[in-house]
């Protein structure tokens, strides 16, 4: 079946660097993607839809400067975390939906990526 | 704005028993659809169970089922026969059919099946 792949697992970092995190679909293309994270025991929170070819749509609350989400392409989407800080660190987790506009196609969602700031 | 609400912060369930999670949600959107997601301790999202909000049938998948009921924004998933491997966070999740794979996430119910 589909496949959404998240690159890396686990990303350690320091203070006032930028890290990038890749959400791939491995056999289909995904217009839209969506990026989310996690802190430990709580729940997902959206933070934005990337969309192939355009502008990343943020959520209320997240700094688009701070996070910086590029859908180059019809299989992956990129979010860079820059000038990274402890207060960032979570669990970070893609999801995608499979063909254009519709209602019921499947979200494929990825393995998810912690990121670690110290 | 569309709110997701689970009142439950963890249950414990014996193996073979069955287990009711609860959810509510507010919105004033007509088209929606609703899913219970399963995370388990790897962390992988899985979709347990999915309704849509125009049928009126609740859902059910093998040893899952819903109880959908729409004039009380009231969505719980039930368990049946529960297996060691059902312990996980189960999240309750709102979408609106014209943002399609958007989602919105309750607070989630960690279930833990015990032999």
């Amino acid at each position: 079946g589909a496949v959404v792949s998240q690159h890396p697992s686990w990303v350690i970092c320091k203070s006032g660097t930028s890290v990038k995190i890749e959400c791939r679909s491995l056999d289909f293309q995904a217009t839209t993607m969506f990026w989310y994270r996690q802190f430990p025991k709580q729940s997902l929170m959206l933070m934005a839809t990337s969309n192939e070819g355009s502008k990343a749509t943020y959520e209320q609350g997240v700094e688009k400067d701070k996070f910086l989400i590029n859908h180059a392409s019809l299989t992956l989407s990129t979010l860079t975390v820059t000038s990274a800080h402890p207060e960032d660190s979570s669990f970070y987790i893609c999801s995608a939906r499979e063909g254009r506009q519709g209602s019921g196609n499947t979200i494929y969602f990825g393995e998810g990526s912690w990121l670690t700031v110290v | 704005a569309q709110t997701v609400t689970q009142s439950q912060p963890e249950m414990s369930v014996q193996e073979a028993e069955t287990v009711t999670l609860s959810c509510t949600y507010d919105t004033s959107e007509s088209n929606y659809y609703l899913f219970w997601y399963k995370q388990p301790p790897s962390r992988q999202m899985i979709l347990v169970i999915r309704q849509e909000a125009y049928k009126q049938q609740n859902a059910t998948e093998n040893r899952f089922s819903v109880n959908f009921q729409k004039a009380a924004k009231s969505f719980s998933l039930k368990i049946s026969d529960s297996q060691l491997g059902d312990t996980a966070m189960y999240f309750c999740a709102f979408m609106k059919q014209v943002s399609w794979g958007k989602l919105q996430f309750g607070a989630g119910t960690q279930v833990v099946v015990t032999p």
